[in-house]
């Protein structure tokens, strides 16, 4: 069974950097891709970018200058770097199993990981 | 501003069949496939149907998805009190080289 679990602060300062990670276990990284996507408090989902287990990946042009996603395959995880954060970057971010072009979607998701961005 | 346009709530009651629709345009839904997406309240969001109109195992058939030119839809039949959630549809967008998600449609079961 498939399960993703992300891990990182809850709370991040103005202008910092929010780095999380998503731990794989019952199955592999290889030969997928995997995404982030977020959900600000109440509002709709947005996808932020999503990265083949070999390194190619697409970013959401809105953000694409101040995210990184990687992977990491000796450890079954990926991760996201989001950069110069303001309070409109508060939300909850999921990370999921998919998002390449014509693939099955975004199949399996973590539970999800609030993020606040405060002073 | 979503490049997708979905009602912002729907509602029926138990036994109905409910209709959420989806618009967009050629970049995205009319060249490519749909997805849609069930969020159950406090929960995380789940895979309903890919590639237009396929069911992941383990969603009911009460479940069904349909497209023409650049406009998609999710009925649902038979519905059910646990049919209460919000619905996304989520196309990939050839202009922006990325996944777009509708607004939402928050389903509710008088």
């Amino acid at each position: 069974q498939v399960q993703l679990q992300e891990s990182g602060p809850g709370l991040v300062k103005p202008s910092e950097t929010l780095s999380l990670t998503c731990t794989l276990s019952g199955g592999s990284i290889v030969s997928y891709y995997w995404s982030w996507i977020r959900q600000p408090p109440g509002k709709g989902l947005e996808w932020i970018g999503s990265m083949y287990y070999s390194g190619s990946s697409n970013y959401n042009p809105s953000l694409k200058s101040r995210v990184t996603i990687s992977v990491d395959t000796s450890k079954n995880q990926f991760s996201l770097k989001l950069t110069s954060l303001t309070a409109a970057d508060t939300a909850v971010y999921y990370c999921a199993r998919g998002g390449g072009y014509s693939s099955s979607g975004f199949d399996y998701w973590g539970q999800g990981s609030l993020v606040t961005v405060s002073s | 501003q979503s490049v997708l346009t979905q009602p912002p709530s729907a509602s029926g009651t138990p036994g109905q069949r409910v209709t959420i629709s989806c618009s967009g345009s050629s970049s995205n839904i009319g060249n490519n496939y749909v997805y849609w997406y069930q969020q159950l309240p406090g929960t995380a969001p789940k895979l309903l149907i890919y590639r237009d109109n396929q069911r992941p195992s383990g969603v009911p058939d009460r479940f069904s998805g349909s497209k023409s030119g650049t406009s998609a839809s999710l009925a649902i039949s038979e519905l059910q009190s646990e049919d209460e959630a919000d619905y996304y549809c989520a196309p990939w967008d050839d202009s922006l080289r990325g996944w777009v998600f509708g607004g939402g449609t928050k389903l509710t079961v008088l």
